[in-house]
């Protein structure tokens, strides 16, 4: 089945801790997206990538870092300079054109600091 | 940038009540879509408008795109209980959809 996956479902970290998110896409898109969701906030941009071995800051990239070594795959980490890391986090993909912007989500990480 | 401003951000109605979220982007749009997150799950892809005064029905659902493409709706007909979640729009511009916050609806059976 085609379709974009996000690992894992929950995650729990200690403060001070970075965390990596998975997340891997086998629908041949260019482009991927992160983005966080908090209560009431709807859905903000940290990171986009529109091809391979380039991506670009969102609108939160502060405390985040990613890397886009693989068209498949675009990997999210929680640095600990982020302060409020708790959170639902997203990934998406699309064929990266302005034409069509039509998002495909990964089913989601919760991330926990305890 | 671009924004993408949403209203309301919550609507409760009984069932069978006639729901409506708005969507109004600060420019133009060369597009938008439209998605529906259920409690706990994640967006999922509800359909995409292009022309201008383009109007596209699913079902109980009515999504209009403006004749000046920046402002859309989306009208629930006769809600049911599985119409509960919270609906966004995303305006196109450039190959970053830009999301609304959403609007959260909740059905009184």
């Amino acid at each position: 089945d085609g379709g974009i996956t996000q690992s894992p479902k929950y995650l729990f970290r200690k403060e001070g801790q970075n965390v990596t998110l998975s997340c891997e896409q086998n629908l041949n898109h260019d482009a991927m997206y992160w983005y966080r969701q908090d209560p009431g906030q709807g859905l903000r941009l940290i990171y986009y990538s529109q091809i391979v071995n380039d991506f670009q800051k969102g609108d939160i990239a502060e405390g985040y870092s990613v890397s886009r070594e693989k068209k498949e795959s675009f990997p999210l980490t929680v640095t600990s300079a982020q302060k409020n890391p708790t959170a639902f986090y997203l990934c998406a993909s699309s064929i990266g054109r302005p034409s069509n912007t039509e998002a495909f989500f990964g089913q989601g990480t919760r991330l926990t600091v305890v | 940038g671009q924004q993408v401003m949403q209203i309301p951000q919550y609507q409760h109605v009984q069932e069978g009540e006639d729901f409506t979220t708005y969507c109004n982007s600060s420019t133009t749009l060369s597009n938008i879509q439209w998605y529906k997150q259920r409690p706990g799950g994640h967006p999922v892809f509800l359909i995409q408008l292009v022309k201008s005064g383009e109007v596209k029905k699913q079902k109980r659902l009515t999504f209009q795109f403006g004749e000046a493409k920046k402002n859309s709706s989306l009208h629930i007909t006769a809600t049911q209980t599985t119409d509960v979640g919270t609906y966004f729009c995303a305006g196109g511009g450039s190959y970053i959809p830009t999301f609304g916050r959403g609007t959260s609806l909740i059905v009184h059976p």
